[in-house]
């Protein structure tokens, strides 16, 4: 099946720093990935789709200066927190898009544990 | 009208039994239907997707659509404790976002 990886697993940071998080197909190419935010006991919630050489399309009520989107190459996206607070600890996840045929589906990473002290 | 809907649960079934899991969707247009379970403090992981209306099974697993009810389920056969998580419908729009429902909560009692 395909494989989707994340860097890091979980990361701890100083309030007002910024936060580099890695999304990876491994098997195949994704032309596009989407990134995820996700509270306790809450529903996923898509942040943005992250579209390779062209710039990412952000959910309503998103920041895009906040959350930094790069898809550099057809296997990795990153997502930058910047200037983090408190309120942006939460599970991040991201997935990508695999198509074959008429087959499109998506494979989720295992996520990023963010918190911001 | 959410756009996907499910039961939120917990729904919970005794270990061995089969557990029945719905979904009902509104955009009578969407082609492809996805089941991702979720444990606990993970990511969804994919375990059925369906394309077409009838049913699809996947060793203890069958999806069932029914697009002219807007209707798809999946059925747990021999339901252990390790199935116990909350299960995600999903469906694809065009563009290839995946559009969500709130997600049951399964729970199997041994």
């Amino acid at each position: 099946g395909a494989v989707v990886s994340q860097h890091p697993s979980w990361v701890i940071c100083k309030s007002g720093t910024s936060v580099k998080i890695e999304c990876r197909s491994l098997d195949f190419q994704a032309t596009t990935m989407f990134w995820y935010r996700q509270f306790p006991k809450q529903s996923l919630m898509l942040m943005a789709t992250s579209n390779e050489g062209s710039k990412a399309t952000y959910e309503q009520g998103v920041e895009k200066d906040k959350f930094l989107i790069n898809h550099a190459s057809l296997t990795l996206s990153t997502l930058t927190v910047t200037s983090a607070h408190p309120e942006d600890s939460s599970f991040y996840i991201c997935s990508a898009r695999a198509l074959a045929g008429a087959r499109d589906t998506q494979y989720f990473g295992p996520g990023t544990r963010l918190t911001v002290l | 009208q959410k756009e996907v809907e499910q039961n939120s649960g917990p729904l919970s079934v005794p270990e061995g039994a089969i557990a029945s899991l719905n979904c009902t969707y509104s955009d009578r247009g969407s082609q492809s239907f996805f089941w991702y379970r979720q444990y606990s403090g993970k990511s969804p992981e994919l375990i059925m997707f369906i394309y077409s209306n009838g049913d699809k099974e996947d060793g203890r697993f069958t999806a069932q659509l029914n697009k002219a009810s807007q209707y798809v389920s999946l059925l747990i056969r021999d339901s252990q404790p390790s199935d116990s998580a909350t299960y995600l419908c999903a469906v694809n729009n065009q563009g290839g976002k995946l559009i969500f429902g709130q997600g049951t909560e399964l729970s199997v009692k041994p």
